[in-house]
């Protein structure tokens, strides 16, 4: 059994705030790390695909860091705003299987 | 170009009726997957097609669920009869290949009653 883990299960800030979020996965036979926002009523949007120890990427004030050797990532956003609000959800894949954890609900107040 | 198309976006049938999902893939994706999401928990796989052959159907509950592709483009996933835990959210994903990102369809809300 492959468990994808994430932390907090959700959080609530202030706009402004920075905020970070862990996903914890196998550090065997890695393949690749995904993560998604879910906002609600919408479709889950890809926001980062993750393949190689010690990748940083970065999408406007959200950032990703990948440690395969120890199996996390960790997602941060800058400045937190209410339009972040969704469920971050990261997704491990090994070959062929995209296993998924449980999410991050954010809920970001003005 | 659009993306993966979904219908029914919500549904609610009572217990032991039967119920059909559709997805339309992002054109020229050969590779299609169904998940279910449950309350609290993260999506989970319950089929994979590349092109119109199922390749990873472990997850699928056979004796209820059923999923086809024909011609390898649109995809049905159908519950006969649905029980009150089917109800979820059900999720439909393309993508280029195996291992390459899945787009993911807005999904359909099932409640059974």
């Amino acid at each position: 059994i492959l468990n994808v883990e994430q932390s907090p299960q959700s959080l609530h800030v202030q706009e402004g705030d920075s905020t970070n979020f862990t996903c914890s996965f196998p550090s065997s036979n890695f393949y690749a790390l995904h993560w998604y926002r879910w906002e609600t009523a919408k479709s889950p949007e890809a926001l980062f695909v993750m393949t190689l120890n010690g990748d940083e990427k970065k999408k406007g004030r959200i950032s990703a860091t990948l440690n395969t050797k120890e199996g996390y990532s960790y997602l941060y956003i800058k400045g937190s705003q209410p339009e972040d609000s969704a469920t971050y959800l990261c997704a491990f894949r090994r070959t062929d299987k995209l296993i998924f954890g449980t999410g991050t609900r954010l809920q970001v107040f003005p | 170009e659009a993306g993966v198309v979904q219908s029914p976006r919500y549904k609610i049938i009572e217990k032991k009726q039967p119920v059909a999902f559709w997805c339309n893939p992002i054109s020229g994706h050969n590779t299609l997957y169904w998940y279910r999401q449950n309350l609290g928990q993260g999506p989970e796989l319950l089929i994979r097609y590349e092109n119109e052959e199922a390749v990873d159907d472990s997850q699928l509950p056979k004796d209820r669920f059923s999923a086809e592709r024909l011609k390898g483009v649109d995809s049905t996933l159908k519950i006969q009869p649905a029980e009150l835990g089917d109800s979820a959210v059900y999720l439909c994903a393309s993508s280029w290949g195996r291992n390459t990102e899945a787009f993911f369809g807005q999904g359909t809300r099932l409640t059974v009653v």
